[in-house]
């Protein structure tokens, strides 16, 4: 069974601080990987998403980055955070295929705190 | 671009009651149709999907069915229990393939 894990849990940092979240998948090989972020109260955007190893491509930057370092992993980082980057952070993952017909798997997501 | 357009922002129901929101999508073809879950805290939980028009999708007492001739994909239940509180997103596959455009999900509160 596939299994996804994202750390850190929560985190709470200054404006203007680094940061990088990561996600990790089990049990798939070369998954299509996903970052979404949600506002407290609010829908899902998506950030980001990546279809192999070394290739991301942007949706909503939000003055953020990623990375796809391992056919696992997926990494969500920025060098400078804003109060705005304040919400949910989710990594999702879904099989490779035409069109939007998979379904997409979140992880348990990152609580983060801008303050 | 494609969209998701969710009618409820809240419904409040007491245990055993009907519940429906209402999910409305506009996109060219059959794109492919979600219902996702979530409780406090956590990611969201795929409920069920469908592809083709009137393929209905279930799951736990959910049901949608897929209507391209009103562009819809409602979700139903016939009794509600207090677990069912939690928040529910429709969503629409991009048929670009990069993931899915969620709704902006519907609060549903149960009390017993």
């Amino acid at each position: 069974a596939q299994t996804i894990h994202q750390w850190p849990v929560a985190e709470i940092k200054a404006v203007g601080s680094p940061l990088s979240l990561g996600c990790t998948i089990k049990g798939k090989s070369s998954p299509n990987l996903y970052w979404y972020w949600q506002a407290t109260g609010g829908t899902l955007q998506q950030l980001f998403y990546s279809i192999t190893v070394g290739q991301v491509e942007s949706v909503v930057q939000l003055n953020l980055s990623a990375s796809r370092p391992k056919d696992d992993q997926f990494i969500l980082s920025t060098e400078k955070l804003l109060l705005s980057h304040s919400g949910f952070y989710l990594c999702a993952w879904r099989t490779g295929g035409a069109g939007g017909q998979n379904t997409l798997y979140f992880g348990a997501g990152t609580r983060l705190s801008v303050l | 671009g494609d969209s998701v357009t969710q009618t409820e922002g809240q419904v409040a129901l007491s245990e055993e009651d009907f519940l429906t929101i209402h999910c409305n999508y506009s996109a060219s073809g059959y794109p492919a149709l979600f219902w996702y879950v979530q409780y406090p805290g956590e990611g969201p939980q795929f409920l069920f999907r469908a592809s083709r028009d009137k393929e209905k999708g279930s799951s736990r007492g959910f049901e949608a069915t897929y209507d391209k001739g009103t562009t819809s994909f409602h979700l139903r239940k016939a009794s509600v229990q207090e677990s069912d509180s939690a928040v529910y997103y429709c969503a629409l596959g991009d048929q670009g393939g990069r993931a899915l455009i969620f709704g902006t999900g519907t609060t549903v509160s149960v009390s017993p």
